[in-house]
Order: C-alpha cells, then sequence, then structure tokens
C-alpha cells in the first residue's frame, strides 16, 4: 500500500511571499490532516478534512492560511503572505474512517518551510 | 483545557536499563492515548495505543485515569530505541500531541 504522498519536500521563501503545499493520502482514506510542527514542539492540527468536507479548522490562522480537498482526494494548504513564525514542518496526514475506531492515521515524510 | 504535557524533553539511558517515558493529560471526557515515534530520517508513526493495551517492540503503555497519565514502559533499553518519542490523545476528533521526549539509548 503506498503511503501518504507529500510535496515538495522543502522549500524556501522570503517573508511575505506565498507558498503552497500538496499531500495525496492513502487510497481510501476519508480523513485527512494537515499539522504543524515547529521545531522542538509537537504536530499541531491545523484542519481535518473528512472526504471533501471540514470537520475542524479551529486552530487555522484563516487570514493568512486556506486549505482546501476539493473532490475528497488530494489537498492543498496554502499560506499567503507568510511570516518568519511561519516557518516548520507541515505534516499531512490520512485516516480511513472519521470518528473512533480501531483504524490510525498514517503520516506523510512532511514539506519543511523556511520563511527569510 | 486540553492538554498533553511530556516534561522530559531528552531521556538518555544505557542499553539494558529500564526506559519509562513520561505523559499526563487533561481531558474532560474519555480520551483515547496514543504513543507515536518518530526514528531519525523516518516518518512519525503509531507504536500502540491504550484500546489495544498491547506491548510493541516490548513497550507497554497503561492509561491511569485517577492521574490522568500514560507512561511508556519498557524493562531493557535498546540502541535501536532511540528516537523521537510524542504521547497524543484524540477526544471526539481532534488529535492533539505532546512536546516530544527524545530517548537516547547509550551503548
Amino acid at each position: 500500500e503506498a503511503g501518504v504522498a507529500q510535496s515538495p519536500r522543502y522549500k524556501i521563501i522570503e517573508k511575505r511571499q506565498s507558498v503552497a503545499f500538496w499531500c495525496n493520502p492513502i487510497s481510501g482514506h476519508a480523513t485527512l490532516y494537515w499539522y504543524q510542527q515547529i521545531l522542538g514542539q509537537g504536530p499541531k492540527l491545523l484542519i481535518q478534512f473528512q472526504n471533501n468536507g471540514v470537520v475542524d479548522d479551529s486552530q487555522l490562522p484563516k487570514d493568512r492560511f486556506s486549505a482546501e480537498r476539493l473532490k475528497g482526494v488530494d489537498s492543498t494548504l496554502k499560506i499567503q503572505p507568510a511570516k518568519l513564525e511561519d516557518s516548520a514542518v507541515y505534516l499531512c496526514a490520512s485516516r480511513l474512517s472519521g470518528g473512533a475506531g480501531v483504524d490510525i492515521q498514517y503520516f506523510g515524510a512532511g514539506t519543511r518551510l523556511s520563511v527569510l | 483545557a486540553q492538554r498533553v504535557t511530556q516534561p522530559e524533553k531528552l531521556l538518555s539511558v544505557f542499553k539494558g536499563a529500564p526506559v519509562e517515558l513520561k505523559c499526563n493529560y487533561s481531558y474532560s471526557g474519555s480520551p483515547e492515548l496514543f504513543w507515536y515515534v518518530q526514528y531519525s530520517r523516518q516518518r512519525l508513526q503509531l507504536l500502540l495505543r491504550h484500546i489495544s493495551r498491547e506491548s510493541i517492540k516490548g513497550f507497554t503503555a497503561d492509561l491511569n485515569k485517577g492521574e490522568t497519565s500514560f507512561h511508556l514502559k519498557k524493562p531493557f533499553a535498546q540502541e535501536e530505541d532511540s528516537a523521537m518519542y510524542y504521547c497524543a490523545l484524540r477526544g471526539t476528533y481532534k488529535y492533539i500531541f505532546g512536546t516530544g521526549t527524545r530517548l537516547k539509548v547509550l551503548a
């Protein structure tokens, strides 16, 4: 089974520029998560999709971050404009179902963003 | 407030010594508790979950609701256990992660 795919692996931009990350979850997984992991911290959930609907985006800074999962499969996360504090690893994860259950979430390799 | 606390950033033990990675949580309902591990240059992956009550790679973790703890234990550490370990809880939908503990097993 292919894993969660993310691209690019690394991105360096200047502050106030825009950037987009892409995630392709495991085939058939209904739930998709985007996390932000700042150096020295644990992953922080930014947004959770169930198919193409948003389940939770309470920690997404909506003035600059946006995410979509139009066809319920792959997803993009965008930052516009970027700030220095956005430097982090952005992780995508997917899970077969959405609620309580025995299935688990699988993580991608992440995109490391450096904002200069 | 929902929170996961891992008090140790770094834990160094010698090979063959017992290991205990601490995790405390704050949650008003009945969460699911997990331990995730990230080995060098690998993806974050699930190590074990409390509802499974299983031992993975010699690690076990018991949920103590009275102390709101979910400590990870292994009786005899091995060098290949060196990694970053994250405790996490899941409420209704959301996963909340701790800040992680780096375990170094010394030869």
